[in-house]
């Protein structure tokens, strides 16, 4: 969905490096989230946001740390890569209320050697 | 851990066949959604189910909720070689921390033309 942009698309990073992850929107939601994709696992929430001033830990959030920067930009942070980390990565944003459509990003690939 | 569980892991069909996907969840939920994703893509949303519904249908999707046995079946009617892809519920739990989506780990469909 182009409403929803993520960069890189593709990264390769050594173990120990920061890597930061960028999620842009202009759909107008105030939630945003982000995910990880493994293969064989499904998607798991790492961490999510329901407004600029409000950041909340999801299910995988330990060796990440994310920044709300503005009501359209929420980034992701591994401030140590590690191999572990190696993932598809996918930013996504909502509308408010109960019962709202997600609408994901083209997601980030990253493999961390 | 994650909420939904697909069944099958992976099915292959036959162009004009129907394909069916299951979806178990195990604690009570406002709504349970569908979404698909293309190979490496980003998901994109098919259908919601609220939890007073029973069935929903939207084009050649048709949806069922059965709250009681805490499941769900996507039928996809008269298949195409374009619906190719993987299928995932996700479910949004009543409790607290709502208006989190929980997936499962996805069924995998090949429509063989």
């Amino acid at each position: 969905d182009a409403d929803v942009t993520q960069t890189p698309r593709n990264r390769i990073t050594k173990t120990g490096k920061r890597i930061m992850l960028e999620c842009s929107q202009t759909k107008g939601h105030d939630r945003m989230y982000w995910y990880r994709q493994d293969p064989g696992l499904g998607l798991r929430l790492i961490y999510y946001s329901f407004d600029v001033k409000d950041i909340n830990k999801g299910e995988i959030s330990d060796g990440y740390s994310v920044s709300r920067q503005a009501q359209a930009k929420f980034s992701l942070s591994l401030e140590s890569a590690i191999p572990n980390q190696t993932a598809l990565y996918f930013c996504a944003t909502s509308d408010q209320g109960v019962g709202e459509t997600q609408y994901f990003g083209p997601g980030t690939r990253l493999l961390v050697l | 851990s994650q909420q939904g569980e697909e069944d099958p892991q992976a099915l292959s069909i036959q162009e004009g066949e129907n394909a069916t996907m299951n979806c178990s969840y195990k604690t009570s939920i406002n709504n349970l959604q569908w979404y698909r994703q293309n190979s490496g893509r980003g998901l994109v949303h098919l259908i919601l189910i609220r939890s007073n519904e029973r069935e929903k249908h939207s084009g050649r999707l048709r949806v069922t909720l059965d709250t009681s046995k805490k499941s769900s079946s996507l039928l996809i009617t008269a298949s195409r070689a374009a619906d190719t892809a993987s299928y995932f519920c996700a479910t949004e739990g009543s409790g607290a921390g709502s208006y989190q989506l929980t997936f499962g780990k996805g069924t995998k469909l090949s429509v063989i033309p």
